[in-house]
């Protein structure tokens, strides 16, 4: 049973425009959410995170929109940059932390 | 500061070989998390250790797969005999306090068996 559905599995974003991936949740004990970036041949970084008492948060161009009653997180990504090109992560932890599949984000120059 | 450092960072063997997979911990962090990434499954955990004690081993695909923290600061995965749908990338990651935080990636073991 997957714990963490995320989609699209890849998207193509024009430069500048909103990058948008979507992650739902089943599991009401977890309490932390994060958001990990992954480059070619590296290892997943955190990129930001949330906690079920924030709708939102936000880090430069990047932004976590939370609905707590709808068990949806996702994130924004604006102003989209061709150095955004790569694999995005959402997780989310009770005692671990369990990551979604993945989406293969490319954002065209 | 030395992240998360893992050997060998390519490994191709052939069915029925032993493969160890090896990780050392950021200086400090307590807990120590192996994960496995492939396209179809994305990033599965494994086992996940604390303060040295396997907390969680209920990802281990089966008995061909053991994982221990001999010390603090290293620990092992090991697949014996390897098939090859164990062809995967590895990675171990490490956080501190009680529970995970942020966590620290190494590179990841690419391991192809034939």
């Amino acid at each position: 049973q997957q714990q963490v559905k995320q989609s699209p599995q890849s998207l193509i974003v024009q430069k500048g425009g909103i990058s948008i991936i979507n992650c739902a949740y089943e599991n009401t004990a977890f309490d932390y959410f994060p958001w990990y970036q992954q480059f070619p041949g590296k290892g997943p970084a955190l990129l930001i995170a949330i906690r079920p008492d924030v709708s939102e948060k936000k880090e430069g161009r990047f932004t976590i929109s939370f609905n707590k009653s709808a068990k949806q997180f996702s994130l924004h990504i604006m102003d989209s940059q061709p150095g955004d090109s790569a694999t995005y992560f959402c997780a989310a932890r009770d005692d671990k932390i369990i990551f979604g599949k993945g989406t293969r984000l490319h954002i065209l120059p | 500061d030395a992240g998360v450092i893992q050997s060998p960072r390519h490994e191709v063997t052939e069915m029925g070989q032993e493969v160890t997979l090896r990780c050392k911990l950021i200086s400090g962090h307590n807990s120590l998390f192996w994960y496995r990434q492939t396209m179809m499954r994305g990033l599965e955990l494994l086992i996940y250790f604390n303060n040295n004690v396997p907390i969680d081993d209920s990802g281990m695909p089966e008995d061909r797969f053991s994982a221990k923290m001999p010390n603090a600061s290293f620990s092992t995965l090991k697949i014996q005999p390897s098939e090859p749908r164990d062809s995967a990338v590895y990675f171990c990651a490490s956080s501190s306090g009680g529970r995970p935080g942020e966590l620290f990636f190494g590179e990841g073991s690419r391991l192809t068996v034939l």
